[in-house]
């Protein structure tokens, strides 16, 4: 599985974009990007995921660059409720494998 | 739609007793996947389940655990005999079967052994 480098922690202003960065330099043709986050002790939540087009949904918007070896997460509009840990996986087939994620703090 | 049901949310236990963990997919759902997370090693996938066949059970950690899903609707997870160092949530998250399909994941079990 190819593996993910994400910053450990960031901070945003509250109605300010997040943008979390996740680097994935080994990742291979067929496997997608998801972008999951887990707040506080709850279920891991789906956020997006994308194969090598840029993806938006009602919860965030996905930017994979186009050699695919990174991406950017992008919470267009922060809101307290956003603060969690966002994990960037790298999809093979039915298994997620989750890193340590980014610690993101959405501030007044 | 309900989501991922767990049961039950907290366990107490002491160590060597069993503990069975309990978790019912989404209807509709042919795929269950059983996690656990640690603060030392994070999001762990342990077994999971196409069509109430097990796929890939490598991450379950050792002989004292096993895992059924006798029918399309529930599964259990089972450590027998516990021990302290299996204090973890555990999660169960189910899906459609695909390449792309989402998981969706459940609360979580809360096991403590003392």
């Amino acid at each position: 599985d190819a593996k993910t480098t994400q910053p450990t922690s960031m901070d945003c202003a509250e109605g300010r974009a997040a943008n979390l960065p996740c680097n994935h330099s080994t990742i291979s043709g067929n496997e997608y990007v998801y972008w999951y986050r887990q707040i506080h002790s709850q279920g891991p939540q789906y956020i997006i995921h994308g194969l090598k087009n840029n993806e938006t949904n009602e919860m965030a918007s996905l930017i994979i660059t186009e050699d695919r070896k990174s991406s950017t997460l992008i919470l267009p509009h922060a809101t307290l409720r956003d603060t969690a840990v966002y994990y960037c996986i790298v999809r093979s087939f039915q298994k997620l494998v989750f890193g340590t994620g980014t610690r993101l703090l959405v501030s007044p | 739609d309900a989501g991922v049901i767990q049961s039950p949310r907290h366990e107490v236990t002491e160590m060597g007793q069993e503990v069975t963990l309990r978790c019912k997919p989404i209807s509709g759902h042919n795929s269950l996947f059983w996690y656990r997370q640690t603060m030392m090693r994070g999001l762990e996938l342990l077994i999971y389940f196409n069509n109430n066949v097990p796929i890939d059970d490598s991450g379950m950690p050792e002989d004292r655990f096993s895992a059924k899903m006798p029918n399309a609707s529930f599964s259990t997870l089972k450590i027998q005999p516990s021990e302290p160092r299996d204090s973890a949530v555990y999660f169960c998250a189910s899906s459609t079967w695909g390449r792309t399909d989402t998981q969706y994941f459940g609360p979580g079990t809360r096991l403590t052994v003392l």
